[in-house]
Parts: C-alpha cells; sequence; structure tokens
C-alpha cells in the first residue's frame, strides 16, 4: 500500500523559505513510469500544481511559481521535498504530495499524501 | 493559461443521478481526469483518462467528454457520494497541470 506523509512548520513569516518533506513509503520514487511531486490548495479553492520530477531528473513546474519552487527527489532516503522562497500570504495553503502518471501526453495524480496546513503570517 | 470551469454546486436526492460539468476550450481534444474530495480530506482520483476507473471505484461514477464540455456522472447517488469534485486535465501548451474550480455536491 503506497502512502505519502508530508512534514514541515506550520507557521512561516513572511519574506522567508518553506521547506517541506514528503516521505513515501510502499513504493520507490525511482520506479519507473512515476513522478513525484506537489500541489497545493489554498482555504476554499481547488487544487493549484506546483510541480513535479522524475527519478533520473526531468522536471515541470507551474509558470506561475517556477522562479520560487524547487523540488528535489531524495532516492536513498524514499522522500521528496519542495523549498519554496519570499513566501506571502498568499501561499497560506494546504500542500500536498503527490504521485504522478505522465504519459501520452497527460498527466494525472494517482495517489496523494494527507497534506500538511502552510500559515505564513508574522 | 487554460481554464476550466465548473458549476460552483449540485443539489441531488438520494437514488437520483448527478452530473459534474467541466467546461474547457477544445477540452475534447485532451484527458480529462477527476477527483473527489470529502471533508477535511486530501482528493482523491476517481476518474482517468475521461472514463477509466481506478480499482476500487464505484461503477456508479463515470466519464465522459462532448464538445467543450467533460461530466462526471454519479447514479443512484448515495450520502456517501457528498463531496467536491475537480476536473483535471495537463496543458500541452505550457506543460502544467490545470484544475477546475470545483463542484460542490450536496446530498439532499
Amino acid at each position: 500500500q503506497v502512502q505519502l506523509e508530508e512534514s514541515g512548520p506550520g507557521l512561516v513569516t513572511p519574506s522567508q523559505t518553506l521547506s517541506l518533506t514528503c516521505s513515501v513509503s510502499g513504493a520507490s520514487i525511482s520506479t519507473s513510469g512515476y513522478y513525484w511531486g506537489w500541489i497545493r490548495q489554498r482555504p476554499g479553492k481547488g487544487p493549484e500544481w506546483i510541480g513535479f520530477m522524475y527519478h533520473t531528473g526531468s522536471f515541470y513546474y507551474s509558470p506561475s511559481l517556477r522562479s520560487r519552487a524547487a523540488i528535489l527527489l531524495d532516492t536513498p532516503r524514499n522522500r521528496l521535498s519542495l523549498r519554496l522562497t519570499s513566501l506571502t500570504a498568499a501561499d497560506t495553503a494546504i500542500y500536498y504530495c503527490a504521485r504522478a502518471l505522465y504519459t501520452g501526453g497527460t498527466a494525472y495524480f494517482d495517489m496523494w499524501g494527507l497534506g500538511t496546513l502552510v500559515t505564513v503570517s508574522s | 493559461s487554460y481554464v476550466l470551469s465548473q458549476t460552483p454546486s449540485v443539489s441531488v436526492a438520494p437514488g437520483a443521478t448527478a452530473k459534474i460539468s467541466c467546461v474547457g476550450n477544445d477540452i475534447g481534444s485532451r484527458s480529462v481526469h477527476w477527483y473527489q474530495q470529502k471533508t477535511g480530506q486530501a482528493p482523491m482520483l476517481v476518474i482517468f483518462y475521461d472514463n477509466g476507473r481506478p480499482s476500487g471505484v464505484s461503477e456508479r461514477l463515470s466519464g465522459s467528454v462532448y464538445g467543450n464540455t467533460a461530466t462526471l456522472t454519479i447514479t443512484r447517488v448515495e450520502a456517501g457520494d457528498e463531496a467536491d469534485y475537480f476536473c483535471q486535465v495537463w496543458d500541452r501548451n505550457g506543460d502544467l497541470g490545470v484544475f477546475g474550480t470545483g463542484t460542490k455536491v450536496t446530498v439532499l
């Protein structure tokens, strides 16, 4: 059974950098065919895709977050991370890590973590 | 950027059929995926590639695409179907994932 579990600070000060980690069990992030990434959901809004990465290094980011976001895959520890810089209140959201299938010109997310709430406030 | 629009809310009686629409320009040329999100939970994939159903998802849920509209249909609606539903596509032009605005399904 594949499980994803996010961890990180619940509260971050504006202008600071957010660092989140997602531990994966029941599957290897080096498995062929799967990308691993992050999606967030602001209060009362729909999900917003942030980006994902393949174990060979291929990656895709949302254009709106590309300049501030960085996703890393730690294959020995079977986990992934997200760094998001220059935070503002607009970054307050639940952050989910997710597994994606990217094939045939489309991508979808078949496994999600429970999510972690990040509040940006002074 | 590519936009997917959904009706904000749908109310349906138990046992009836709910239809949730997702409108996007030329959506028929893209694969559409659907997620169910119950209160306080993470989204869960319920339909992929327009009409595929992951293992464990009820046969009462089905997807279709026609013209500029994708539709998620829930037959014989049950109280447990009450949730937010989001459509999603991959925008090949911008290489990014796009989610719809979401539809809240209320079972009367």
